[in-house]
């Protein structure tokens, strides 16, 4: 089965304050995502990694910034964190194939206070 | 601009009671349609990718369905552990690696 696991299931962290949340597959796909998910608008993509050191901004990448140092790993920087950063953040991973199906983590929620 | 649109918003079903739900997609032509399932305060599970207009995927009481410009989860005699939002999403053959998802369907099934 494809894991997809986050650092943190919940998180508080004060207006100003950077935040780093982490992102691990278990499964070799070259593809990650981060999105975030508000009732309402659904999930949209802040960023993707379609390999090692690559990345390309999603719909909302304002407020954000990624890293991949490893194939595995993905992880989603606020900067400086405000409160209209306050969300569901879901992970995801997936192999670049024709089905190209996502499968997702279980979800950080992110309180900014 | 790819589009997504889910209905209804929420749906109530009785145990036993079958129904569907509705995904219309707006796409320059679709690589794939993919339908999740996803539980309260949890990340989304992967159910079924559809490719082609006429397919269909078959899980224990789900159908998923497709058309042109649509497609359909249909469940079939419901338990309430069928109860969740169910979220549609479309990836276009051309741009990006990116997944334009809808705004999922909350279904409810009562005992």
């Amino acid at each position: 089965d494809v894991k997809v696991t986050q650092s943190s299931r919940y998180l508080v962290k004060r207006t100003g304050e950077k935040v780093f949340l982490e992102c691990v597959q278990d499964m070799d796909h070259e593809n990650m995502f981060w999105y975030r998910q508000d009732p309402g608008l659904g999930l949209r993509l802040i960023y993707f990694s379609y390999d090692v050191k690559m990345k390309e901004k999603g719909d909302i990448p304002e407020g954000y910034s990624v890293s991949r140092e490893k194939k595995e790993r993905f992880s989603l920087i606020l900067e400086s964190a405000s409160t209209n950063q306050t969300s569901m953040y879901l992970c995801a991973s997936s192999r670049e194939q024709r089905g190209y199906e996502q499968y997702f983590g279980p979800g950080t929620r992110l309180t900014v206070t | 601009e790819d589009q997504v649109t889910q209905s209804p918003e929420a749906l109530r079903l009785q145990e036993g009671e079958s129904s569907s739900l509705n995904c219309s997609y707006t796409v320059s032509g679709l690589r794939g349609l993919f339908w999740y399932r996803q539980d309260p305060g949890k990340g989304p599970e992967f159910l079924f990718t559809l490719y082609s207009a006429g397919e269909e995927k078959e899980k224990e009481r789900l159908k998923a369905t497709l058309t042109k410009k649509e497609s359909f989860l249909h469940i079939t005699a419901p338990k309430p552990e069928d109860s969740a939002t169910y979220l549609c999403a479309v990836r276009p053959n051309f741009g990006n690696e990116k997944l334009t998802f809808g705004t999922g369907t909350r279904l409810t099934i009562i005992p």
